[in-house]
């Protein structure tokens, strides 16, 4: 089975702060994506990658950047936190032969105060 | 642009009866379409798929055909039961090799004993 898992299930992080959340796949996909969720706007794309050192800007990429130095590991970087960024975060991952069936984490809600 | 517009929710059913979500999408192109589901604490996860008109994808008692004529893809099932409850989510790809989805806003299902 396909394994994503995201480093906290809840944070709660004040104003300013500088957040990483952290994404792990162990099926050996080169797609990455991380995506945030909120009630009544559905799941909006943040940032992608499909492949290590490569990134490119989903549809709210503002206010975040990412990192993917590993192929198995994806992270997102708050660089200074704002209450507008308190959320649901997933993160998931995709083959490219597949690059539309994606794997989920199961969700970091971030809480910024 | 690319959007995907769904039945609001949430909806709440009995047991064993019919279930219809209705999902209608603006494209270029010709987009697959999906659609995901996500029960309670978890990630979402892939229930089924469709890639060209006329294609009907399956799964665990779901169907849902994709209509050209009509620009939908609605989600259907014959007798829903507990365990459905979830929020589904319909999809559609775009952009080829970007690998990107576009996801609706979500239905909540609720299915009472």
């Amino acid at each position: 089975d396909v394994k994503v898992t995201q480093s906290s299930r809840y944070l709660v992080k004040r104003t300013g702060e500088k957040v990483f959340l952290e994404c792990v796949q162990d099926m050996d996909h080169e797609n990455m994506f991380w995506y945030r969720q909120d009630p009544g706007l559905g799941l909006r794309l943040i940032y992608f990658s499909y492949d290590v050192k490569m990134k490119e800007k989903g549809d709210i990429p503002e206010g975040y950047s990412v990192s993917r130095e590993k192929k198995e590991r994806f992270s997102l970087i708050l660089e200074s936190a704002s209450t507008n960024q308190t959320s649901m975060y997933l993160c998931a991952s995709s083959a490219p032969e597949r690059p539309h069936e994606q794997y989920f984490g199961p969700g970091t809600r971030l809480t910024v105060t | 642009g690319n959007s995907v517009t769904q039945m609001e929710g949430p909806v709440t059913l009995s047991e064993e009866a019919f279930l219809t979500i209705n999902c209608t999408y603006t494209a270029t192109g010709y987009p697959s379409l999906f659609w995901y589901v996500q029960y309670p604490g978890e990630g979402l996860q892939l229930l089924l798929k469709a890639t060209k008109a006329d294609d009907k994808g399956s799964n665990k008692g779901f169907e849902a055909t994709y209509r050209k004529e009509t620009t939908s893809f609605h989600l259907e099932k014959g007798s829903v039961q507990v365990s459905d409850s979830a929020v589904y989510f319909c999809a559609l790809s775009y952009g080829g090799a970007t690998n990107k989805l576009i996801f609706g806003t979500g239905t909540l299902l609720a299915v009472q004993p």
